[in-house]
Protein backbone atom coordinates (compact mmCIF):
# COMPACT_ATOMS: atom_id res chain seq x y z
CA UNK A 1 0.00 0.00 0.00
CA UNK A 2 1.20 3.73 -0.90
CA UNK A 3 1.81 5.93 2.09
CA UNK A 4 0.11 8.87 0.16
CA UNK A 5 -2.64 7.51 -2.71
CA UNK A 6 -4.49 10.36 -4.79
CA UNK A 7 -6.69 9.55 -7.95
CA UNK A 8 -4.53 10.96 -11.16
CA UNK A 9 -7.35 11.91 -12.77
CA UNK A 10 -7.66 14.17 -15.04
CA UNK A 11 -10.63 15.59 -12.63
CA UNK A 12 -12.40 17.81 -15.07
CA UNK A 13 -14.78 20.70 -13.78
CA UNK A 14 -16.42 23.43 -15.39
CA UNK A 15 -15.58 26.96 -14.42
CA UNK A 16 -17.28 28.49 -11.62
CA UNK A 17 -17.97 24.98 -10.03
CA UNK A 18 -16.51 23.11 -6.51
CA UNK A 19 -13.52 20.98 -7.46
CA UNK A 20 -13.24 18.31 -4.86
CA UNK A 21 -9.60 16.59 -4.64
CA UNK A 22 -9.15 13.25 -2.45
CA UNK A 23 -6.19 11.56 -0.89
CA UNK A 24 -5.59 8.83 1.43
CA UNK A 25 -2.89 7.92 3.87
CA UNK A 26 -1.23 4.50 5.42
CA UNK A 27 0.17 5.62 8.79
CA UNK A 28 -1.81 6.50 11.66
CA UNK A 29 0.87 8.22 13.18
CA UNK A 30 0.78 11.04 10.56
CA UNK A 31 0.10 14.36 12.15
CA UNK A 32 0.27 17.01 9.53
CA UNK A 33 -0.92 17.20 6.38
CA UNK A 34 -0.61 19.77 2.92
CA UNK A 35 -2.06 20.47 -0.36
CA UNK A 36 0.75 21.91 -2.46
CA UNK A 37 -0.11 22.85 -6.59
CA UNK A 38 2.32 22.51 -9.45
CA UNK A 39 1.77 24.05 -12.76
CA UNK A 40 3.29 22.46 -15.80
CA UNK A 41 6.68 23.07 -15.87
CA UNK A 42 7.16 24.22 -12.36
CA UNK A 43 7.89 23.57 -8.97
CA UNK A 44 5.15 22.95 -6.07
CA UNK A 45 3.79 26.00 -4.34
CA UNK A 46 2.28 25.12 -1.00
CA UNK A 47 -1.72 26.34 -0.56
CA UNK A 48 -3.02 24.72 2.27
CA UNK A 49 -1.83 22.96 5.65
CA UNK A 50 -4.29 21.15 8.03
CA UNK A 51 -3.32 19.68 11.20
CA UNK A 52 -6.71 19.00 13.42
CA UNK A 53 -9.72 17.01 12.43
CA UNK A 54 -12.56 19.04 10.44
CA UNK A 55 -12.16 21.70 8.04
CA UNK A 56 -9.77 24.52 7.08
CA UNK A 57 -10.76 27.64 4.71
CA UNK A 58 -8.53 29.74 3.09
CA UNK A 59 -10.37 32.33 0.72
CA UNK A 60 -12.07 29.67 -2.34
CA UNK A 61 -9.97 27.06 -0.83
CA UNK A 62 -11.30 24.62 2.23
CA UNK A 63 -9.15 21.47 3.26
CA UNK A 64 -10.76 18.57 4.93
CA UNK A 65 -8.99 16.20 7.01
CA UNK A 66 -10.70 12.71 8.79
CA UNK A 67 -8.24 11.12 11.01
CA UNK A 68 -11.04 8.27 11.77
CA UNK A 69 -10.83 7.60 7.88
CA UNK A 70 -7.15 8.55 7.13
CA UNK A 71 -8.64 11.42 4.27
CA UNK A 72 -7.81 14.54 3.59
CA UNK A 73 -9.58 16.65 1.08
CA UNK A 74 -9.29 20.05 -1.09
CA UNK A 75 -12.49 21.80 -2.01
CA UNK A 76 -11.96 24.42 -4.55
CA UNK A 77 -14.97 26.88 -4.72
CA UNK A 78 -15.78 29.08 -8.04
CA UNK A 79 -12.74 27.37 -9.29
CA UNK A 80 -11.43 29.56 -11.92
CA UNK A 81 -9.31 28.33 -15.67
CA UNK A 82 -6.21 29.19 -13.86
CA UNK A 83 -6.78 26.80 -11.11
CA UNK A 84 -5.80 23.82 -13.60
CA UNK A 85 -2.71 22.37 -12.03
CA UNK A 86 -1.83 18.94 -10.50
CA UNK A 87 -2.69 19.32 -7.03
CA UNK A 88 0.04 17.46 -4.64
CA UNK A 89 -1.34 15.75 -1.09
CA UNK A 90 1.67 15.53 1.13
CA UNK A 91 1.60 14.12 4.28
CA UNK A 92 4.28 14.29 7.64
CA UNK A 93 5.11 10.79 9.37
CA UNK A 94 7.83 10.95 12.16
CA UNK A 95 9.75 13.05 14.33
CA UNK A 96 11.72 14.98 11.81
CA UNK A 97 9.84 16.67 9.45
CA UNK A 98 10.19 14.16 6.32
CA UNK A 99 6.94 14.63 3.65
CA UNK A 100 5.62 12.23 1.60
CA UNK A 101 3.71 12.91 -1.37
CA UNK A 102 1.27 11.28 -3.52
CA UNK A 103 1.22 11.33 -7.17
CA UNK A 104 -0.79 14.07 -7.74
CA UNK A 105 -4.29 14.86 -9.54
CA UNK A 106 -4.64 16.76 -12.44
CA UNK A 107 -7.55 19.18 -12.54
CA UNK A 108 -8.52 20.90 -15.52
CA UNK A 109 -11.17 23.86 -15.09
CA UNK A 110 -12.95 24.27 -18.66
CA UNK A 111 -13.78 27.95 -19.82
CA UNK B 1 12.89 37.05 2.28
CA UNK B 2 14.44 35.13 -0.97
CA UNK B 3 13.76 32.02 -1.85
CA UNK B 4 15.58 28.72 -2.25
CA UNK B 5 17.80 29.02 -4.76
CA UNK B 6 18.99 26.29 -7.41
CA UNK B 7 21.20 25.78 -10.78
CA UNK B 8 21.69 24.90 -12.78
CA UNK B 9 17.96 24.97 -14.35
CA UNK B 10 18.40 22.54 -17.35
CA UNK B 11 20.95 20.07 -17.87
CA UNK B 12 21.56 17.41 -20.52
CA UNK B 13 24.25 14.57 -20.54
CA UNK B 14 25.08 11.16 -21.98
CA UNK B 15 24.40 8.16 -19.82
CA UNK B 16 27.84 7.35 -17.79
CA UNK B 17 28.68 10.57 -17.51
CA UNK B 18 28.54 12.80 -13.61
CA UNK B 19 26.44 16.00 -13.02
CA UNK B 20 26.36 17.92 -10.26
CA UNK B 21 23.65 20.61 -8.76
CA UNK B 22 23.18 23.09 -5.97
CA UNK B 23 20.86 24.64 -4.02
CA UNK B 24 21.18 27.58 -1.45
CA UNK B 25 18.67 27.41 0.93
CA UNK B 26 16.52 30.13 2.57
CA UNK B 27 18.33 32.26 4.87
CA UNK B 28 18.73 30.41 8.17
CA UNK B 29 16.52 27.50 7.51
CA UNK B 30 18.56 24.46 8.97
CA UNK B 31 16.69 21.20 7.05
CA UNK B 32 17.49 21.19 3.60
CA UNK B 33 15.90 18.30 1.36
CA UNK B 34 16.67 16.76 -2.12
CA UNK B 35 13.69 15.85 -3.90
CA UNK B 36 13.46 13.87 -7.13
CA UNK B 37 10.19 14.23 -9.53
CA UNK B 38 9.86 11.74 -12.86
CA UNK B 39 7.23 12.80 -14.92
CA UNK B 40 4.19 12.27 -14.00
CA UNK B 41 4.81 11.10 -10.53
CA UNK B 42 5.02 13.21 -7.04
CA UNK B 43 7.76 14.34 -5.63
CA UNK B 44 10.11 11.48 -3.55
CA UNK B 45 12.89 12.51 -0.78
CA UNK B 46 16.18 11.51 -1.47
CA UNK B 47 18.05 13.21 1.23
CA UNK B 48 17.27 15.31 3.99
CA UNK B 49 19.87 17.37 6.02
CA UNK B 50 19.71 19.01 9.20
CA UNK B 51 22.25 21.37 9.66
CA UNK B 52 25.28 19.58 7.94
CA UNK B 53 24.08 15.93 9.21
CA UNK B 54 21.95 13.79 7.79
CA UNK B 55 18.70 12.53 8.48
CA UNK B 56 16.97 10.65 6.09
CA UNK B 57 18.83 9.08 2.88
CA UNK B 58 16.87 5.86 3.02
CA UNK B 59 15.91 6.28 -0.79
CA UNK B 60 18.99 7.56 -2.07
CA UNK B 61 20.70 5.58 -4.53
CA UNK B 62 23.69 5.59 -2.95
CA UNK B 63 25.93 3.24 -5.02
CA UNK B 64 25.60 6.35 -7.55
CA UNK B 65 24.19 9.45 -6.20
CA UNK B 66 26.18 11.49 -3.35
CA UNK B 67 24.99 14.64 -1.50
CA UNK B 68 26.87 16.73 0.95
CA UNK B 69 25.89 20.26 2.94
CA UNK B 70 28.96 21.53 3.82
CA UNK B 71 28.96 24.44 6.49
CA UNK B 72 25.35 23.57 7.39
CA UNK B 73 24.34 26.27 4.50
CA UNK B 74 24.97 25.43 0.25
CA UNK B 75 24.09 21.56 -0.24
CA UNK B 76 25.40 19.74 -3.87
CA UNK B 77 23.74 16.68 -5.28
CA UNK B 78 25.79 14.53 -7.56
CA UNK B 79 25.15 11.55 -9.65
CA UNK B 80 28.16 9.31 -11.22
CA UNK B 81 27.73 7.73 -13.27
CA UNK B 82 24.11 8.65 -15.03
CA UNK B 83 21.45 6.32 -16.06
CA UNK B 84 18.52 7.08 -18.34
CA UNK B 85 16.05 6.69 -15.54
CA UNK B 86 17.74 9.57 -13.44
CA UNK B 87 15.85 12.06 -16.20
CA UNK B 88 13.64 13.93 -14.19
CA UNK B 89 13.64 17.28 -12.40
CA UNK B 90 15.34 17.76 -9.34
CA UNK B 91 13.80 19.72 -6.77
CA UNK B 92 15.67 21.47 -3.54
CA UNK B 93 13.39 22.61 -0.42
CA UNK B 94 14.37 24.21 2.82
CA UNK B 95 12.57 24.80 6.47
CA UNK B 96 13.19 26.21 9.75
CA UNK B 97 13.08 24.07 12.73
CA UNK B 98 9.75 25.91 14.65
CA UNK B 99 8.22 26.39 11.45
CA UNK B 100 8.19 22.56 10.05
CA UNK B 101 4.45 22.52 10.63
CA UNK B 102 3.63 25.15 8.05
CA UNK B 103 5.06 22.86 5.16
CA UNK B 104 8.33 24.37 3.35
CA UNK B 105 9.44 26.13 -0.10
CA UNK B 106 10.71 24.34 -3.18
CA UNK B 107 13.69 25.75 -5.74
CA UNK B 108 12.92 26.27 -8.86
CA UNK B 109 14.48 22.72 -9.64
CA UNK B 110 17.04 21.39 -11.63
CA UNK B 111 15.13 19.25 -15.22
CA UNK B 112 18.03 17.15 -16.13
CA UNK B 113 18.06 14.59 -19.31
CA UNK B 114 19.75 11.62 -19.64
CA UNK B 115 20.36 10.55 -23.30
Amino acid sequence: QKEVEQNSGPLSVPEGAIASLNCTYSDRGSQSFFWYRQYSGKSPELIMSIYSNGDKEDGRFTAQLNKASQYVSLLIRDSQPSDSATYLCAVRVGGYQKVTFGTGTKLQVIP
Amino acid sequence: EAGVAQSPRYKIIEKRQSVAFWCNPISGHATLYWYQQILGQGPKLLIQFQNNGVVDDSQLPKDRFSAERLKGVDSTLKIQPAKLEDSAVYLCASSSRDRANYGYTFGSGTRLTVV
